[in-house]
Formats: C-alpha cells, structure tokens, sequence
C-alpha cells in the first residue's frame, strides 16, 4: 500500500518568510511525528500526535514552529518568520500505534533551506 | 552527553568482511532500542529492533548490554549495497525516537 508521502519535496524561502510542509501518513496510523535532521547530523524529534489526544510538542525548538492534524489523517508543519538555521530536512514518520512495538515508517522528507 | 552517541565513521569494510560497531545511551530507564539505515538523501527505515538476550537477521546480528549501557550491530558477509549510515535509537514514551548521529558504513570490492 503507499507509504507516508510528504509534500513539497523541496522548499527554498526567503528569511523571515512563512512556510507550511505537509504530510499524509499510511491510512489507518494513528501516531504521526515529525523530526528534523540538519546537514551531516541525526534526526531530532520535534512533535508528535497520537489519536484525539493533545500532541505532544516537547521538541519544539521555538513558538515559531506549529503543527496540526486533522483527526487521523493530514498533518502540517509551519514555521514561521524562517531563519537560515531552520534549513534542514523535515522528516514526518507514522505508526499504527504510539507504542514501541510499533514499527515507525518515515516519509521522503522535506528539504528545507533558508536564503 | 548526548543522549545517544556513535562513532561517526566512516568504517571502510572489504567486501565479504565483517564488522562490527557499538553506540552507547545516558538514559539507565530507556527501554527500546532499534537499528535503522538511511541512505544518502533518503529516508530511515528500520533495520531491526534490539533484544536483551540479541538477536540476529540474517547476516546482521543486534545485541544490547543494559549493564555496560551500550548496543552493538554486527555485520557478516559485508555486501556493496549494504554501504549505508546506521543510525542507533531509543525508543521513549510515546515512542518517540531518540536517533544517534549514526556510523557510516563503506563496503569496497
């Protein structure tokens, strides 16, 4: 079946320009997160929700950052006001479930750079 | 201290040849280690999860020292397409993962 895609592929904005990623995780995945993962290093956990339950938005480098989902399905990443050190690859990844029994399947990413 | 830490590499390996690579966690309450592989410019995928008593898939086996707070990846038989980074990760609650900067991997002929 397909697999979590992630649109656009690549972004390249202004600084201080808002910009809004997507993703549409494997139907019927309850558990979404979304990581970054800048240049030449790992990936870094920014936001996850699961179910109707409130997300949880521990790794959040900054109230510039925002991300919603629709019930179970599309999310979104926005970044507002972008600066040059929030170019990186945005990755979303889904689960059946948010248990660690739960295989997480990664998107393609989002390649972000900031001019 | 970073969380999750690993030798960067890269680690050049003779096709056919063995290797072997280690990553160390801070986090004594972590209870969920994987071994992913992502390829250059693409996405991670899960190579296989870390069991206490180790377990093997093939010609990679997985083994995770909770005393010694580390986790090994051994791979037999190195293959060209097996030329990757392996990323180490701690699975917390909510399964969110923690990733390792990953070790690279190089397979030559």
């Amino acid at each position: 079946g397909a697999g979590v895609s992630q649109s656009p592929s690549n972004k390249v904005t202004e600084k201080g320009k808002d910009v809004e990623l997507r993703c549409d995780p494997i139907s019927g995945h309850t558990a979404l997160y979304w990581y970054r993962q800048r240049l030449g290093q790992g990936l870094e956990f920014l936001i996850y929700f699961q179910g109707n339950s409130a997300p949880d938005k521990s790794g959040l480098p900054s109230d510039r950052f925002s991300a919603e989902r629709t019930g179970e399905s599309v999310s979104t990443l926005t970044i507002q006001r972008t600066q040059q050190e929030d170019s990186a690859v945005y990755l979303c990844a889904s689960s059946y479930r948010d248990s660690y029994t739960d295989t997480q399947y990664f998107g393609p990413g989002t390649r972000l750079t900031v001019l | 201290r970073k969380e999750v830490e690993q030798d960067p590499g890269p680690f050049n390996v003779p096709e056919g040849a063995t290797v072997a690579f280690n990553c160390t966690y801070s986090n004594s309450a972590s209870q969920s280690f994987f071994w992913y592989r992502q390829d250059c410019r693409k996405e991670p995928k899960l190579l296989m999860s870390v069991y206490s008593s180790g377990n093997e898939d093939g010609r990679f086996t997985a083994q995770l020292n909770r005393a010694s707070q580390y986790i090994s990846l051994l791979i037999r038989d190195s293959k060209l397409s097996d030329s990757a980074t392996y990323l180490c990760v701690r699975a917390a609650a909510g399964n969110k993962l923690t990733f390792g900067g990953g070790t690279r991997v190089l397979v030559k002929p």
